[in-house]
């Protein structure tokens, strides 16, 4: 089977740092994806990471450890803007552009 | 640039009857994929198309059916419907369908309810 595992809710103060974990168990794996998505509104692309490591973009950083079939998001600075639900994301085939999201974690930022 | 277009945004079904949703994808993007997402769930696939051909399917039944137009654009048919199919169904976009980033393009989706 298959299955990724994100904590369901998170709350934080704006300004602080918040880490969302995620545990994937596939049958295939190529890469980790992130998306923010907003109450009501499209899931938008954060990060990817197809190797192990940190990639940052801004506020947001992800870490990939394959060997721990572990990944997380990293949101530094919270805004309030960034209470939304959070999904991480796993692409299996290099041939498809299908995805295996999780069941996502959401996060309040509160003042 | 646009981005991706659904329609309709929100629709009322009843149990046996079928859907088509609609989807734009964005601008230079050749390859459409489509998602449910139930409430409070993460998006869970359903198939993608690429060249007006379906490459890829989830674990979903054959009265989910699809096509992808020489223009790029997609339909969503789901038959027979059932009350489980009240759902969000996002349509994505992205380019290609080779190793790299995979970042897909969303739209904010049909709201399918079903009674």
């Amino acid at each position: 089977g298959q299955s990724l595992e994100q904590p369901s809710e998170v709350t934080a103060v704006e300004g602080a740092i918040v880490q969302i974990n995620c545990t994937y168990q596939t049958s295939g794996f190529y890469g980790l994806s992130w998306y923010q998505q907003h109450d009501g509104g499209a899931p938008t692309f954060l990060s990817y990471n197809g190797l192990d490591g940190l990639e940052e973009t801004g506020r947001f950083s992800s870490f990939l450890s394959r060997s721990d079939s572990y990944g997380y998001l990293l949101l530094q600075e919270l805004q309030m803007k960034d209470s939304a639900s959070y999904f991480c994301a796993v692409k299996k085939d290099t041939g498809r552009r299908a995805l295996t999201f999780g069941s996502g974690t959401r996060l309040q930022v509160q003042p | 640039e646009t981005g991706v277009t659904q329609s309709p945004t929100h629709l009322i079904k009843t149990r046996g009857q079928q859907v088509t949703l609609r989807c734009s994808s964005q601008s230079g993007h050749n390859t459409v994929s489509w998602y449910q997402q139930a409430l409070g769930q993460g998006p869970q696939f359903i198939f993608q198309y690429y060249r007006e051909e379906e490459n890829g399917r989830g674990n979903f039944p054959p009265r989910f059916s699809g096509l992808q137009f020489p223009n790029y654009s997609s339909e969503l048919n789901v038959n027979a419907l059932e009350l489980d199919d009240s759902a969000l169904y996002l349509c994505a976009s992205s380019l290609g369908v080779s190793s790299g980033a995979n970042v897909l393009t969303f739209g904010a989706g049909s709201r399918l309810t079903v009674l």
